[in-house]
């Protein structure tokens, strides 16, 4: 089956530490997104990555980090310098092609992250 | 980029129409608006988008304002299924040639049985 696959779904880390949170999709998707979402809260968007080797800040970037090295895949690094790190976070991909018409955005199943 | 606005919450009695609003008076003519609903601790599900045109798909139908400042999401018939929280979306141009999607705070529906 095709779509996006998160792992852990939750995943608990000591403060100060680096923790990387995987995102894989098999849609052949160009375009890859990262969102942390809060409590009763909506979506803010991360990073997101229109082509390999190539991605763009989001509005809350600071104390994140990612790469795409490959089409398939989008980690995201929570690192010690993001100070409210505890948040479910939630990667989606779409066809993304500028100037093409795009249909939706789909969402993996999201990783709960809890940092103490 | 443009933002959205919704109502917080709202209740539907099930199997009556849920119509849910959303303002977005400072989108541009070639920004799309979408609808996802997200239930408890799951990942988004996508509904319906429109740009000008009203849309109708097997979920529901989205009612897009002539000035395009305003839409409303319509789900025909509530099920105690459709109890979710509701996002309305504006997609808009990032950097080099990429889109991005501004996510509001959304409306919480709750139908009552």
């Amino acid at each position: 089956d095709g779509g996006i696959t998160q792992s852990p779904k939750y995943l608990f880390r000591k403060e100060g530490q680096n923790v990387t949170l995987s995102c894989e999709q098999n849609l052949n998707h160009d375009a890859m997104y990262w969102y942390r979402q809060d409590p009763g809260q909506g979506l803010r968007l991360i990073y997101y990555s229109q082509i390999v080797n190539d991605f763009q800040k989001g509005d809350i970037a600071e104390g994140y980090s990612v790469s795409r090295e490959k089409k398939e895949s989008f980690p995201l690094t929570v690192t010690s310098a993001q100070k409210n790190p505890t948040a479910f976070y939630l990667c989606a991909s779409s066809t993304g092609l500028a100037g093409t018409y795009e249909k939706e955005q789909y969402f993996g199943p999201g990783t709960r992250l809890t940092v103490t | 980029d443009a933002k959205t606005t919704q109502p917080t919450s709202m209740d539907c009695a099930e199997g009556r129409a849920a119509n849910l609003p959303c303002n977005h008076s400072t989108i541009s003519g070639n920004e799309y608006v979408y609808w996802y609903r997200q239930i408890h601790s799951q990942g988004p599900q996508y509904i319906i988008h429109g740009l000008k045109n009203n849309e109708t798909n097997e979920m529901a139908s989205l009612i897009i304002t002539e000035d395009r400042k305003s839409s409303t999401l319509i789900l025909p018939h509530a099920t105690l299924r459709d109890t979710a929280v509701y996002y309305c979306i504006v997609r808009v141009a990032g950097t080099s040639g990429t889109y991005k999607y501004i996510f509001g705070t959304g409306t919480r529906l709750k139908v009552l049985a």
